[in-house]
């Protein structure tokens, strides 16, 4: 079965250091794999996909992940955090097998401290 | 451009009534979804839609309905609602064309608590 794993609930970075957000997933063919980000209130926003070729894969915001079929990881990194990444942080799955279904971690909850 | 419109955006519920959730997409996408989002479970797909006219059960569809009658609607139905259906619920949709590395398109969301 598919799932995701995004081992960390919440993480707390002072504004201008770098981050990484974990996201691990089991799956057995090739997957999509994709990073959300949520504001308060807001609906999910796409921040970057991955589906074949290079496996560092540049996003929006700044933030960019690398996927790693050896340890089944893609993970979110970005050089310098902004006060206003503060967000909750999804990683998702992507499969065909029907319906085109997605598989979302429980999410990272990101603070930055000034 | 709108993209993905959920209505209503909170709603009050009491245990037993019933009510729908009304999603819109204006970007001709033919796959729609439902989900719930609950602390610390993520996103759980309750129905999703591969076309006007299907639709088809997720993970936790239990105590819902939905109906894809346009292809641009995507109705989530509580026909009576308990309080373990609070939750926030939102609404997805994306294109066939490519599969599953299509990334799915969100609405902001329905705020629902069932007392």
């Amino acid at each position: 079965a598919q799932s995701v794993t995004q081992p960390d609930i919440h993480i707390t970075v002072s504004e201008g250091a770098s981050l990484e957000l974990r996201c691990n997933y089991s799956y057995g063919a090739t997957p999509y794999l994709f990073w959300y980000v949520q504001s308060p209130g807001q609906g999910l926003q796409l921040l970057l996909k991955y589906f074949s070729g290079d496996t560092l894969v540049q996003g929006i915001k700044g933030f960019e992940a690398e996927f790693k079929r050896s340890q089944s990881s893609f993970n979110l990194r970005k050089p310098s955090v902004h006060w206003s990444d503060a967000a909750e942080y999804f990683c998702a799955v992507g499969t065909g097998s029907t319906g085109n279904q997605f598989y979302f971690g429980t999410g990272t909850s990101l603070t930055v401290i000034p | 451009n709108a993209g993905v419109t959920q209505t209503p955006k909170f709603r009050v519920l009491k245990t037993g009534q019933s009510m729908t959730l009304l999603c819109a997409q204006d970007m001709n996408h033919e796959y729609m979804y439902w989900y719930r989002q609950d602390p610390g479970m993520g996103l759980r797909l309750i129905h999703y839609s591969v076309g006007e006219g299907t639709t088809a059960k997720g993970e936790v569809p239990d105590g819902y309905n939905v109906s894809r009658l346009k292809k641009q609607n995507f109705l989530l139905g509580l026909e009576s609602a308990a309080p373990s259906q609070t939750s926030v619920y939102f609404c997805a949709s994306s294109y066939e064309t490519g599969g599953a590395n299509q990334p799915q398109h969100f609405g902001d969301g329905t705020r629902l608590s069932i007392l």
